[in-house]
């Protein structure tokens, strides 16, 4: 156990739809990221946020968003879904970015199904 | 740009044998390394990492890897596997300044009894 909490760990949907993944992070870590992992795609960066503010954004749609909280959780809402969406979403924490050598560890992810 | 390589999709072996797994790196400067595992229907499990110094890091599980900045490699080895070990594994880099990693598209394992 990571101690990197995901809700909810399925998600089923149609498309046009609007979803909310949640992530609590480790107790004391700041950072949170989140990666997609697809089979055509593999895994990849979607954006970061350190301690309430957005740090880098990656290969991230613009129908994806997301936000931290001041309790430190994050949600990354996912709109007018596609089939192509279809994914594992990972969220994954640290204590703070540190030009990449910080140590992330993943929770078990959200199987978004769109239908 | 920054990327990570790992040659093969899928490697087969015998419980007991051993096991080598292949990264390449583009990286442009002293690269932060990682390699993960992820079992079926889990999240991402970090074996180990180089970040400067020995080159040859320990993890858990019994696994190593061996960074080799020539080769722009960074192998991951385990002398006897066991039938646990069936699992897909990551390498992966840290993308500096950003903070997240870039992952390689992984190698699955399988393990014959």
């Amino acid at each position: 156990d990571s101690g990197v909490t995901q809700t909810p760990k399925h998600l089923i949907t149609a498309t046009g739809q609007r979803v909310t993944l949640r992530c609590s992070p480790r107790s004391g870590d700041l950072s949170v990221y989140w990666y997609q992992q697809s089979l055509d795609q593999g895994l990849q960066f979607l954006i970061h946020y350190y301690n309430g503010e957005e740090r880098a954004k990656g290969n991230i749609l613009e129908r994806f968003s997301a936000q931290q909280f001041p309790d430190l959780h994050s949600e990354l809402n996912l709109s007018s879904l596609e089939l192509g969406d279809s994914a594992l979403y990972f969220c994954a924490s640290s204590v703070h970015p540190d030009r990449g050598r910080e140590t992330q560890y993943f929770g078990p992810g959200t199987r978004l199904l769109v239908l | 740009a920054q990327s990570v390589t790992q040659p093969d999709i899928h490697i087969t072996v015998s419980e007991g044998a051993s096991l080598e797994l292949r990264c390449n790196y583009s990286y442009g400067a002293t690269p932060y390394l990682f390699w993960y595992v992820q079992s079926p229907g889990q999240g991402l499990q970090l074996l180990l990492k180089y970040f400067s110094g020995d080159t040859l890091v320990q993890g858990i599980k019994g696994f190593e890897a061996e960074f080799k900045r020539s080769q722009s490699s960074f192998n991951l080895r385990k002398p006897s596997v066991h039938w646990s070990d069936a699992a897909e594994y990551f390498c992966a880099v840290g993308a500096g300044s950003q903070g997240n990693l870039i992952f390689g598209k992984g190698t699955k394992l399988s393990v014959k009894p």
